[in-house]
């Protein structure tokens, strides 16, 4: 059974940073991109950014390039995403979902993780 | 706001049809496969229909989906009350070369 599940999320003050994990079970994580996507509060599912299985290829949404940075361990079967320079429009749950390339579909999703940015 | 359209809410009484609209542009749904998502807060969101009208496994087939143009539809039969979540549609969108999702919509069974 695939598995992901999602850490590392908590209250930051504006400018902050945070490291979220996510930690995959079930599947041969090496073989499958994968993607953090994000849910504001009150807001609707907004892709964040994505990676190849080998880590080599990496793509951000606009509105957080040069302030979050994707990344694996594919050893660990552990995918993670720091994000840094937080901002207040950052705040929402954070979900790790995996990518079936194909169809470009997230054919399965943690539970999410809260970031909180506020003074 | 979304560049995928879709309608905030949508209600029904159990055991009735209900039908989900999804309208993008040419660089979106025009020229990529659409899926659909079912999400209810607090949870992971789970994957309904890919490739425009695919279930994956264990998806019931009261599912469907369906691609014309720039829009697409998902449509849920014998409605039950644990339908009642939040539905996304998704694709790429091959000029912003990014994902992107519509609004969601709420669906309530009566």
């Amino acid at each position: 059974e695939v598995q992901l599940v999602e850490s590392g999320g908590g209250l930051v003050q504006p400018g902050g940073s945070l490291r979220l994990s996510c930690a995959a079970s079930g599947f041969t994580f090496s073989r499958y991109w994968m993607s953090w996507v994000r849910q504001a509060p009150g807001k609707g599912l907004e892709w964040v950014a994505n990676i190849k299985g080998d880590g080599n290829e990496r793509n951000f949404v606009d509105s957080v390039k040069g302030r979050f940075t994707i990344s694996r361990d594919n050893a660990r079967k552990s995918l993670y995403l720091q994000v840094d320079s937080l901002r207040a429009e950052d705040t929402a749950v954070y979900y790790c979902a995996r990518i079936e390339y194909s169809s470009r579909s997230f054919d399965h999703w943690g539970q999410g993780t809260l970031v909180t940015v506020s003074s | 706001q979304s560049l995928l359209t879709q309608p905030p809410s949508v209600s029904a009484a159990p055991g009735q049809k209900v039908t989900f609209s999804c309208s993008g542009s040419s660089s979106n749904i025009g020229s990529n496969d659409v899926s659909w998502y079912q999400h209810l807060p607090g949870t992971a969101p789970k994957l309904l229909i890919y490739e425009n009208n695919k279930r994956p496994s264990g998806i019931p087939d009261r599912f469907s989906g369906s691609k014309s143009g720039t829009s697409a539809t998902l449509g849920i039969t014998g409605l039950q009350t644990g339908d009642e979540a939040d539905y996304y549609c998704g694709t790429w969108d091959s000029s912003l070369t990014t994902v992107v999702f519509g609004g969601g919509t709420k669906l309530t069974v009566l």
